[in-house]
């Protein structure tokens, strides 16, 4: 059972450049989302999706952006990577019961350093 | 919108002790509540949740935590630690009719022989 899937899990971009980074999910869920990660601040919300077609900004968005083509997939992209953008960067789903949510399931992670 | 604080950015730990991690959150409307724990290298783990019901809370590996409304507040203990408790933890809550997650900053726990 493979659960949430990031690839790749360390990458070094130099500033300017652009990236994708991949979030798979097979656990059929509806939401997904990208946090990031840095010292002392816990998980910052990015960008967050509802389902196929749907996506929204979260807390720090801007330099991202996020489509949802698929259940399954939901790829962060950097559009100009800016060394403020060194960070670690997870990937999360989760689904509702009715009206309650279930827990989120993370990735393992995606180690972004730019230099 | 809601906010969590972790009041400890790190804690020492000797084996065999019982620690308690605090967390306290502010939200104009009810939440849910989560630990989550992340040990090196590792995305994150769910420990336990509080949705409704019973304000004691039983996880995994032996960690609870109690909601208290009325202090805002979501502590996590355990009674006895290990050496493999050596991780972060994280205090999260969401909205119930969502699933944005706030965490707080984190607390390192260190288990120390």
């Amino acid at each position: 059972n493979a659960g949430v899937t990031q690839t790749p899990k360390f990458q070094v971009l130099k500033t300017g450049q652009s990236m994708t980074l991949q979030c798979a999910q097979d656990m059929n869920h509806e939401y997904m989302s990208w946090y990031r990660q840095d010292p002392g601040m816990g998980l910052r919300l990015i960008h967050y999706s509802v389902g196929a077609g749907i996506t929204d900004q979260g807390e720090v968005p801007n330099g991202y952006n996020v489509s949802r083509s698929t259940t399954e997939d939901f790829p962060l992209r950097l559009l100009s990577a800016a060394p403020s953008q060194t960070s670690v960067y997870f990937c999360a789903s989760s689904s509702r019961t009715g009206s309650m949510n279930t827990e989120a399931f993370f990735g393992q992670g995606t180690r972004l350093t730019v230099v | 919108a809601q906010s969590v604080t972790q009041l400890d950015s790190q804690v020492p730990v000797f084996e065999e002790a019982p620690v308690e991690l605090r967390c306290n959150y502010s939200s104009s409307v009810s939440v849910y509540l989560f630990w989550y724990v992340q040990y090196p290298n590792q995305g994150l783990q769910l420990l336990l949740k509080y949705l409704s019901g019973s304000t004691l809370v039983k996880g995994i590996n032996g960690f609870e935590a109690e909601f208290n409304k009325s202090q805002t507040s979501f502590h996590l203990r355990k009674p006895s630690v290990h050496i493999s408790d050596t991780a972060e933890y994280f205090c999260a809550v969401s909205e119930p009719a969502g699933n944005k997650l706030t965490f707080g900053g984190g607390t390192r726990v260190l288990v120390k022989p």
